[in-house]
């Protein structure tokens, strides 16, 4: 399998459960982030990893977890969530630490659409 | 204000028609542009990349940065039904070294090519 891969392609939860999505690259990239895509909103950066450090974590509130075993998988932990939170959650990669042109290039996996019953 | 501005669309034009697909910004410390393109029920997929002010040509799709009027666009030449998706501009203003943890999106424009 090539690119990145994200389980599962929907979900459905109840306020009060816990649920977890994986994410995974084939790439051989060292930096993995998490998205959030509403509907009429601009892609909203989540958490940042590189080489399994999180460098970033845009305020997000608490009841999402990420973490980041290794450099090719990275998941985010859901609990107690809103129905606010229903939303597409993207997972995406990139080369990483260094200089060239390519450290930008964001690749995609198809998402996880979540929905907050 | 918004630092990316991106009409949501729809923009539906008939097949073979030319595109024109706009971003205007306000941060005039972006240098890098980038243009994704996001088929219904998939991820975006880099489509276009360009440093600072120009153009940049890729068969049927050209992107043109103009920074003085902080403005970018995406032209697609004999549009084709396959080029009906969602477009969504981004920018950066730095190489940040972790990666593309400082890129702002627009909200996207969704496009529809009539046959």
């Amino acid at each position: 399998e090539t690119g990145v891969t994200q389980t599962p392609r929907h979900l459905v939860m109840g306020m009060t459960n816990k649920k977890s999505l994986k994410c995974e690259q084939h790439l051989g990239h060292n930096a993995m982030y998490w998205y959030k895509q509403s509907a009429k909103k601009p892609l909203e950066l989540m958490f940042v990893y590189s080489l399994e450090e999180r460098v970033e974590n845009n305020s997000v509130p608490s009841r999402f977890s990420p973490e980041c075993p290794n450099s090719s998988h990275l998941f985010l932990h859901l609990h107690t969530l809103q129905p606010e939170d229903s939303a597409l959650y993207l997972c995406a990669s990139s080369q990483g630490p260094g200089d060239t042109s390519t450290n930008e290039k964001l690749f995609f996996g198809s998402g996880t659409q979540l929905s907050v019953l | 204000q918004k630092e990316v501005e991106q009409d949501p669309g729809p923009l539906s034009v008939p097949e073979g028609a030319i595109v024109s697909l706009n971003c205007t910004y306000s941060n005039s410390a972006f240098q890098y542009f980038m243009w994704y393109r996001q088929y219904s029920r998939k991820g975006p997929e880099l489509l276009m990349y360009t440093y600072s002010s120009g153009n940049k040509e890729d068969g049927r799709f050209t992107a043109q940065v103009d920074k003085s009027s902080k403005y970018i666009s995406l032209f697609i030449r004999d549009s084709q039904p396959s080029d009906s998706a969602t477009y969504l501009c981004a920018m950066t203003a730095t190489y940040s070294g972790g990666g593309a943890d400082g890129l702002t999106f627009g909200k996207g424009t969704h496009l529809i090519i009539q046959p």
